[in-house]
């Protein structure tokens, strides 16, 4: 079955800088890969997706990348904003089910 | 605005009562999900259904169980809860996509304390 992984567990980085989360899965035939953001006291919300037959996809400050052979992809943020904070999870798709990774705390320095 | 509910909020409740958390969506997906999370922290699969009398259990142990009479009810119950229970309960549902992976839409989730 699908694992993945997510590093760091922790990322603090100054406003205005770009962040970035990486994710590995194992599942070769997997083809779905959301991003997550949870802010406090709240459910995660799907940001931004990306399929396997795409390598980049962009929404203003965010993007993701693909790299289908190595089995990795990556939420770049850029221009952190204190609205950034929040903890984001990663997920890949197996058997019609997303397997998420452990999620990582993003912090926001002013 | 929210498509997906979870009743209550949050709840503190005492030890050996049976609670019921209630989850509906308005979308007609067919999958609906529940997961255990202590905030901010992995989230744990522990159980799912694929339809309409279809529940199944997750990856992680749980003394809960659940029922889908109807496509947009998920409710998660507790015959007896312990202060072990005491976590933040998510649902979520999804549609079948035609190809690959779908995503999830997630409630705002229930807090309990059993004390």
């Amino acid at each position: 079955g699908e694992n993945v992984e997510q590093h760091p567990s922790t990322l603090s980085v100054q406003e205005g800088d770009s962040a970035v989360i990486k994710c590995t899965y194992s599942d070769s035939a997997s083809n779905y890969f959301p991003w997550y953001k949870q802010e406090l006291g709240k459910g995660p919300q799907l940001i931004i997706d990306i399929r396997s037959n795409v390598g980049e996809k962009k929404d203003q400050r965010i993007a993701v990348t693909l790299n289908k052979t190595a089995k990795h992809f990556s939420l770049h943020i850029t221009e952190t904003q204190p609205e950034d904070s929040a903890v984001y999870f990663c997920g890949g798709d197996s058997n019609y089910q997303l397997i998420w990774g452990a999620g990582t705390k993003l912090i926001i320095k002013p | 605005e929210a498509d997906i509910y979870q009743t209550p909020r949050y709840l503190v409740i005492g030890t050996g009562k049976k609670i019921t958390l209630e989850c509906s969506q308005t979308m007609g997906h067919d999958k609906m999900y529940w997961y255990q999370q202590d905030p901010g922290m992995e989230l744990h699969l522990i159980h799912y259904s694929y339809g309409v009398n279809s529940t199944e259990k997750g990856d992680l142990s749980s003394e809960s169980t659940v029922s889908r009479i109807r496509t947009e009810h998920f409710p998660l119950t507790l015959e007896s809860a312990r202060p072990s229970h005491t976590s933040q309960y998510l649902c979520a549902s999804s549609k079948t996509p035609g190809t690959g992976g779908s995503g999830y839409t997630f409630g705002s989730g229930t807090r309990l304390t059993v004390v």
